[in-house]
């Protein structure tokens, strides 16, 4: 059974640029989310989607932004970049109605920003 | 507001001796508590977890103790073994959902 995929694994952008990351959940999985890894810093929530609604949001500004597609894949979006935007990007999904925390992590797109 | 706080960022221990990783949260909500193991350019992957309605969880070499009063937990992996290397997160959540607010994380080294 494949795992949590994501796309790209690395990317460069530049100030101001726009950045788009793909993330495929577990076969079977609805809830999807992402979360931040900046350097010297702890996994920060960024969204939570299901069903192809936002259910849940951290404290990111709006330039962050997502959706979740039918298949249940999703895409996030980080508009206007700036260089504290550069980080591993982790996406994540879980079995809906499974409230025990056990995400299922890919292996992250780290972004670059320049 | 870093609600789950892990210090001591790096251990190192010899193999076959136990490995004790601490955590502490500030958030009285939080009720149920786990940790992730990451090697590099690898995801997280769930390790173990505890509800608060327990004081310990056991899972083969792994033990997680939670301290309510205290706001702390533990892990404990006894013995440990060169392939425990890794950064180990500690995590926590409220009221079900599976929003996790996360530690920094704490490098381990096991010593062959």
């Amino acid at each position: 059974e494949a795992g949590v995929t994501q796309s790209p694994t690395h990317l460069i952008k530049t100030r101001g640029q726009q950045a788009t990351l793909r993330c495929s959940p577990i076969s079977g999985h609805t809830s999807v989310y992402w979360y931040q890894q900046a350097l010297g810093l702890g996994l920060q929530f960024l969204l939570w989607y299901d069903e192809g609604e936002e259910r849940n949001r951290g404290n990111f500004p709006p330039r962050f932004s997502g959706r979740q597609f039918p298949n249940y894949s999703s895409e996030l979006n980080v508009n206007a970049l700036e260089l504290e935007d550069s980080a591993l990007y982790l996406c994540a999904s879980s079995l809906v109605g499974a409230n025990t925390g056990e995400l299922f992590f890919g292996e992250g797109s780290r972004l670059t920003v320049l | 507001d870093q609600q789950v706080k892990q210090n001591s960022p790096s251990l190192s221990v010899q193999e076959g001796r136990i490995s004790i990783l601490n955590c502490d949260y500030t958030n009285s909500m939080f009720d149920y508590f786990l940790w992730y193991k990451k090697y590099p350019a690898e995801g997280p992957t769930f390790l173990i977890s505890i509800s608060s309605i327990k004081d310990k969880n056991e899972d083969g070499r792994f033990t997680v103790f939670l301290n309510k009063s205290a706001k702390h937990l533990s892990l404990h992996i006894v013995p440990s073994q060169p392939g425990d290397s890794a950064v180990y997160f500690c995590a926590a959540s409220a009221g079900g959902n599976n929003r996790l607010a996360f530690g920094k994380g704490n490098q381990v080294v096991v010593i062959p």
